[in-house]
C-alpha cells in the first residue's frame, strides 16, 4: 500500500491567499484525521472525519479553516484567507480501528 | 478533556537504557499509544496500551498503570537512530482521535 498522501508537500504563500491541502488516505481506513504542528503548540488535532462525516472540528481555530471529505479517498483542508501565523506542518492521518493512526508525510505551509 | 505531561527533553549514550514518563488526565481513557518522529519526518506508530502492565516490542517496551493515570516508554541498547521525538497519546472523549503530548526529544550520542 502507498500508505497517506498529501500534496503538496512544500506551500509557500503570501498573507491572504486561498490554501488548499490535500490528503488520500489508505485504503479501507474509515477515519480520518487533520492535525497541525508547530514548536510552540505541538501536534494539534484540528478535526476527523469517520466515514466521510466531519465528527469533531472543535480543533479548528477559526472560521477561515474549512475540511471537507467529499469521498472515502480524497479530503481537503482549505485556509481562506491564510495569515501568517498559520504556518506550520499540516498532518493528515487515517486509520481503519482506534488503535493504530498512520499519519502521511505532512504539508510544510509557510505563509509571509 | 485531555491533557498529557511528559518531559520537553531527554539524554543518553549508546547502549544505554532511558525511561521516558507520561502523566495523563482523560475524561474516559481508552488507552495510551506512543509515536516517534524523526527530524522533518512523520509521527509512526511504536505501542498501545489499554490494560495495565508491560507490553513489549523487541528494544521498546511500554507501560502502563492506569490506577496512577501514568504510563512510560523503555528504550534499551539505544542506537544514534533512535535520536527522535516522542509522544505518548490518548484518545479523545469520543474514543477515537488522539490528543498527543508535547513530546520528548531523545538525543543519542556516542
Amino acid at each position: 500500500d502507498a500508505g497517506v498522501i498529501q500534496s503538496p508537500r512544500h506551500e509557500v504563500t503570501e498573507m491572504g491567499q486561498e490554501v488548499t491541502l490535500r490528503c488520500k488516505p489508505i485504503s479501507g481506513h474509515n477515519s480520518l484525521f487533520w492535525y497541525r504542528q508547530t514548536m510552540m503548540r505541538g501536534l494539534e488535532l484540528l478535526i476527523y472525519f469517520n466515514n466521510n462525516v466531519p465528527i469533531d472540528d472543535s480543533g479548528m481555530p477559526e472560521d477561515r479553516f474549512s475540511a471537507k471529505m467529499p469521498n472515502a479517498s480524497f479530503s481537503t483542508l482549505k485556509i481562506q484567507p491564510s495569515e501568517p501565523r498559520d504556518s506550520a506542518v499540516y498532518f493528515c492521518a487515517s486509520s481503519s480501528s482506534s488503535d493504530t493512526q498512520y499519519f502521511g508525510p505532512g504539508t510544510r505551509l509557510t505563509v509571509l | 478533556g485531555q491533557s498529557l505531561e511528559q518531559p520537553s527533553e531527554v539524554t543518553a549514550v549508546e547502549g544505554a537504557i532511558v525511561q521516558i514518563n507520561c502523566t495523563y488526565q482523560t475524561s474516559g481513557f481508552y488507552g495510551l499509544s506512543w509515536y516517534q518522529q524523526h527530524d522533518g519526518g512523520a509521527p509512526t506508530f511504536l505501542s498501545y496500551n489499554a490494560l495495565d502492565g508491560l507490553e513489549e516490542t523487541g528494544r521498546f517496551s511500554s507501560f502502563l498503570s492506569r490506577s496512577d493515570s501514568y504510563g512510560y516508554l523503555l528504550l534499551q541498547e539505544l542506537q544514534m537512530k533512535d535520536s527522535a521525538s516522542y509522544f505518548c497519546a490518548v484518545r479523545d472523549g469520543t474514543g477515537t482521535a488522539l490528543i498527543f503530548g508535547k513530546g520528548t526529544t531523545l538525543s543519542v550520542s556516542s
